[in-house]
């Protein structure tokens, strides 16, 4: 246990649907961060916020939205993806955005049909 | 553009040998670098995170190295046991740079 949670751990989506991971951490830090991993490839950086502003987004598609409404939590909202959009999607923490040690979720496994 | 190599891609060893993994970064300007495991459908697991002013880190029976002038570091891992066995992960953080992240060591130990 990191002390960062991800729910669902689990999403099975059609490509006409709408629907939001959730990540929530109560360890103190500033930063959140969204990251995709799929096969063969590195981690993959999508979104990065500091004090609740969005201070990167790495030319994410926009069926991908983002959502910090505190410095607790981190939304992903989905909408009309594609079957190569799917992935682990992992969320972590930090203390701040650098030289700090970054915490992760136990990511959201999610399928496109 | 930073970018992180991790070499071996996959390494099988037999229980209780020591081993290196290592990872190799293009940006030496790095803040710091960070060692984690991840075990298969899982997430990430911190396991030593080194300062760019540090030269390693040891816990338990795991010690990372850091060479910042030659964008190199290694995770040396002493009797290895089969719970070892995971993917094992080295990313970098710099001044406008979130962790990027190598492809990862693959890990088996044989009992």
């Amino acid at each position: 246990e990191t002390g960062v949670t991800q729910t669902p751990r689990h999403l099975v989506m059609g490509m006409t649907n709408k629907k939001s991971l959730k990540c929530e951490q109560h360890l103190g830090h500033n930063a959140m961060y969204w990251y995709k991993q799929s096969a063969k490839k590195p981690l993959e950086l999508m979104f990065v916020y500091n004090f609740k502003e969005q201070t990167e987004n790495n030319s994410v598609p926009s069926r991908f939205s983002p959502e910090c409404p505190n410095s607790s939590h981190l939304f992903l909202h989905l909408h009309t993806l594609q079957p190569e959009d799917s992935a682990l999607y992992l969320c972590a923490s930090s203390p701040d955005r650098a030289n700090t040690e970054a915490f992760f979720g136990q990511g959201t496994r999610l399928t496109v049909v | 553009k930073q970018e992180v190599t991790q070499i071996p891609a996959a390494l099988s060893v037999p229980e209780g040998e020591n081993l290196v993994l290592n990872c190799s970064f293009t940006d030496s300007a790095i803040y710091n670098l960070q060692w984690f495991r991840q075990d298969p459908g899982k997430g990430l697991t911190s396991l030593l995170l080194i300062q760019s002013s540090q030269r390693e880190q040891t816990s338990g029976r795991l010690n990372a190295s850091l060479d910042k002038s030659s964008g190199r570091s290694t995770l040396y891992i002493a009797a290895s046991q089969p719970g070892d066995s995971a993917t094992y992960l080295c990313a970098v953080t710099g001044r406008n740079t979130p962790l990027v992240f190598g492809k990862g060591t693959r890990l088996s130990v044989i009992a």
